[in-house]
């Protein structure tokens, strides 16, 4: 079965600084997403950014971007000039072709301090 | 436009009560999900339907009966109520994997409390 782990459940970071929050999965397929899910105090669930096992270039997303080791099944996410709507729940999520459904990590709370 | 909704957004219950929860989505999806978020934040797959069929029903208790009548909604129905079903129920839409679009939609959530 394939397991999500974040090891961080809680990080702080300066606003305008940059952080980054770490994901690893543990998986026996070969083709499978990854992503990165936000949750605000609104509770909605929103994407932040997605990275497919066979691209081996990065995903990046306007300040947000990922480091994908998909030997090392690791899958790490920056956060650059981090700003005050930055602060949420994060939590990492994998997919694998043909069976639909997300394995969640157990989420990262991010604070951004003014 | 709301992509997916979700009602009611907050339900609160008493024990032994049976309470359903609605979910429809306006993004053409075949694929639709109920996920439970328990008091820790741990968000966990219960059922996943492909066109109005079941294809994930990943050790729910027998309490909870999704149904769909058509690829848009998927509604959870849960008989019996216990202090342990309070949670977030998060409805969520996707269509199938394999594009480099490929993500899961998710609703509002719904927060039930069972007291």
């Amino acid at each position: 079965a394939q397991t999500v782990t974040q090891s961080q459940p809680e990080m702080s970071v300066q606003e305008a600084e940059t952080v980054t929050l770490s994901c690893t999965y543990d998986t026996s397929e070969s083709d499978y997403y990854l992503f990165w899910y936000k949750q605000p105090p609104s509770r909605q669930m929103i994407l932040v950014i997605r990275q497919e096992a066979y691209k081996q270039q990065n995903a990046t997303e306007n300040r947000f971007s990922v480091n994908f080791q998909k030997a090392a099944k690791s899958f790490s996410l920056k956060i650059s000039d981090s700003q005050l709507g930055d602060a949420a729940m994060y939590f990492c999520a994998y997919a694998h072709f043909g069976n639909e459904k997300l394995t969640f990590g157990t989420g990262t709370r991010l604070t951004i301090i003014p | 436009d709301t992509a997916v909704s979700q009602t009611p957004k907050y339900l609160v219950t008493q024990m032994g009560n049976d309470k359903s929860i609605k979910c429809e989505q306006n993004l053409g999806h075949d694929t639709m999900y109920w996920y439970k978020q328990d008091s820790k934040k741990f968000l966990k797959i219960m059922f996943s339907y492909n066109n109005k069929e079941l294809i994930i029903n990943e050790t729910v208790p027998n309490r909870f009966s999704p149904k769909s009548p058509d690829k848009a909604h998927l509604n959870l129905h849960i008989n019996s109520l216990e202090l342990g079903d309070s949670a977030v129920y998060f409805c969520a839409s996707s269509q199938l994997p394999g594009t480099d679009t490929y993500e899961q939609y998710f609703g509002p959530g719904t927060r039930l409390t069972v007291t």
